[in-house]
């Protein structure tokens, strides 16, 4: 079974500008996780998805937004780009949802704000 | 006071020793805890999740959890070069979904 692909895996953007990650889960999978991680705050949860909704944000700051499509892929978007949006964003995929469900990761999305 | 706490290390082990790593959470409620594995540049990988107070084993990695204490840790025995990485301690604070709180992470190196 193929696992969590994120596209795109590497991106250069420059501040003010927006982005769009794309995270397809492991087929089956129906619950999607972002994530984002940087030196310095390390994992920091950004929100989560089930059945094209959202069932839990993270603490970030409305710029960042998500949505899930009917097929349990998800895409995360960030509008007016800051250089603090630099950070490896992690997309995670679970069956379902539930305190015991493990979540699997794709390798990630690396982003750059120049 | 932060969610999820690890000791940052770096943690020196020598080869085929027992690499102790250690875990405290502030959500008395949470109910579900998890060790991944991140090496340099790679996405984190699942180790071991634990759910209930006591012991797990899975080969040479035992993971252990004290709700009373709000402390989890994890146990490598015989310590292998292959296990030098980034231990990620992970905690779910919402029994009916997803909500995975990681602490910053303990790096682990193993001397040969």
């Amino acid at each position: 079974k193929a696992g969590v692909t994120q596209t795109p895996r590497y991106l250069i953007k420059t501040r003010g500008q927006q982005v769009t990650l794309s995270c397809s889960p492991i087929s089956g999978h129906r619950s999607v996780s972002w994530y984002q991680q940087t030196p310095g705050q390390g994992l920091q949860f950004l929100f989560e998805y089930f059945s094209e909704t959202q069932r839990n944000k993270g603490n970030f700051p409305g710029r960042f937004s998500g949505r899930q499509f009917s097929n349990s892929r998800s895409e995360m978007n960030v509008s007016t780009l800051e250089l603090g949006d630099s950070a490896l964003y992690l997309c995670a995929s679970s069956p379902t949802v539930g305190g015991e469900e493990t979540q699997y990761f794709g390798p990630g999305t690396r982003l750059l704000v120049l | 006071q932060k969610e999820v706490e690890q000791n940052s290390g770096p943690l020196s082990v020598p080869e085929g020793a027992i690499a102790s790593l250690n875990c405290t959470y502030s959500d008395r409620g949470s109910q579900s805890f998890f060790w991944y594995r991140q090496y340099s540049g790679k996405s984190p990988e699942l180790i071991m999740s634990i759910y209930s107070n006591g012991d797990k084993e899975d080969g040479r990695f035992t993971a252990q959890l004290n709700k009373a204490s709000q402390y989890v840790s994890l146990l490598i025995r015989d310590s292998q070069p292959s296990d030098s990485a980034t231990y990620l301690c992970a905690v779910n604070t919402d029994s009916s979904a997803s909500k995975i709180i990681f602490g910053s992470g303990t790096r682990l190196s193993i001397r040969p």
